[in-house]
C-alpha cells in the first residue's frame, strides 16, 4: 500500500512551457484534489474530483487542467507555465468528500516546480 | 464563508516549556477541524482532528486541542516541547454546503504557524 504517489519530486521549467504532475493513490478513494503551498499562504485548492469523470474547481483553478479517468490517477496539467506557478504541489486523497464527513484527507509528497 | 486564521505566523519556545499556537475559525456551519504538520521539506501529516465527540481532543506525539465553541477557537496545546517539534502547523477547517457558503467539503488552510524549538 504506498497510500498517494506524486511525480516528479522536482521539475524546473521555461515560461511557455506544458507539463503534467502526475498523482496515483491505491486506497480506492473516490476523492482526490490539488493544491499548491506558497510561503506564508498555507495551501490552497486547485481542482477536485469527486469520482472518476467528475472534476470541479477550487479556489485558484486558472492556469491548471484536470481530468479524473480512473479512480486511482488524477493528472494535474500546466498548458503554458508561468512563473507565477512557482510553487510546491500536493495531491491528496480521501474516501469521501461530504460535507459531514470525517475522513482524513492522506497528502502526496509533493512536487517542487520552479518556472523561469 | 468559511475561513480559518492562524494567529502568529512564528512561534519560537524552549525545549522543555509549553506550546501555544492559537486558531479561530469562521463557520456558519457546524465545523469540523484539524491540525495538520509539515515538517520541513516534508508532506502534511495529521495530528489531530474534531469530531464533535467531545471538545477536547488528543493527538500524536502529545498534542492536543480544544474546541471552543463560544469563541470560535481551535488551539493546539502541548505541555513540553521537544526539538522535534519544530515544524509548520496548519489548522484546517472541513467546508459546509455550498449553500451556506461553503466549500462543499473540502478543506480550507490556515496561513500556518511555524513553530521554532530552541535548546
Amino acid at each position: 500500500n504506498a497510500g498517494v504517489t506524486q511525480t516528479p519530486k522536482f521539475q524546473v521549467l521555461k515560461t511557455g512551457q506544458s507539463m503534467t504532475l502526475q498523482c496515483a493513490q491505491d486506497m480506492n478513494h473516490e476523492y482526490m484534489s490539488w493544491y499548491r503551498q506558497d510561503p506564508g499562504m498555507g495551501l490552497r485548492l486547485i481542482h477536485y474530483s469527486v469520482g472518476a469523470g467528475i472534476t470541479d474547481q477550487g479556489e485558484v483553478p486558472n492556469g491548471y487542467n484536470v481530468s479524473r479517468s480512473t479512480t486511482e490517477d488524477f493528472p494535474l496539467r500546466l498548458l503554458s507555465a508561468a512563473p507565477s506557478q512557482t510553487s510546491v504541489y500536493f495531491c491528496a486523497s480521501s474516501r469521501t468528500l461530504g460535507t459531514s464527513s470525517y475522513n482524513e484527507q492522506f497528502f502526496g509528497p509533493g512536487t517542487r516546480l520552479t518556472v523561469l | 464563508a468559511q475561513s480559518v486564521t492562524q494567529l502568529d505566523s512564528h512561534v519560537s519556545v524552549s525545549e522543555g516549556t509549553p506550546v501555544l499556537l492559537r486558531c479561530n475559525y469562521s463557520s456558519s456551519y457546524s465545523p469540523s477541524l484539524f491540525w495538520y504538520v509539515q515538517h520541513p521539506n516534508k508532506g502534511l501529516q495529521l495530528l489531530l482532528k474534531y469530531t464533535s465527540a467531545a471538545t477536547l481532543v488528543k493527538g500524536i506525539n502529545g498534542f492536543e486541542a480544544e474546541f471552543k465553541k463560544s469563541e470560535t477557537s481551535f488551539h493546539l496545546t502541548k505541555p513540553s516541547a521537544h526539538m522535534s517539534d519544530a515544524a509548520e502547523y496548519f489548522c484546517v477547517v472541513r467546508g459546509g454546503p455550498k449553500l451556506y457558503g461553503g466549500s462543499q467539503g473540502n478543506l480550507i488552510f490556515g496561513k500556518g504557524t511555524k513553530l521554532s524549538v530552541k535548546p
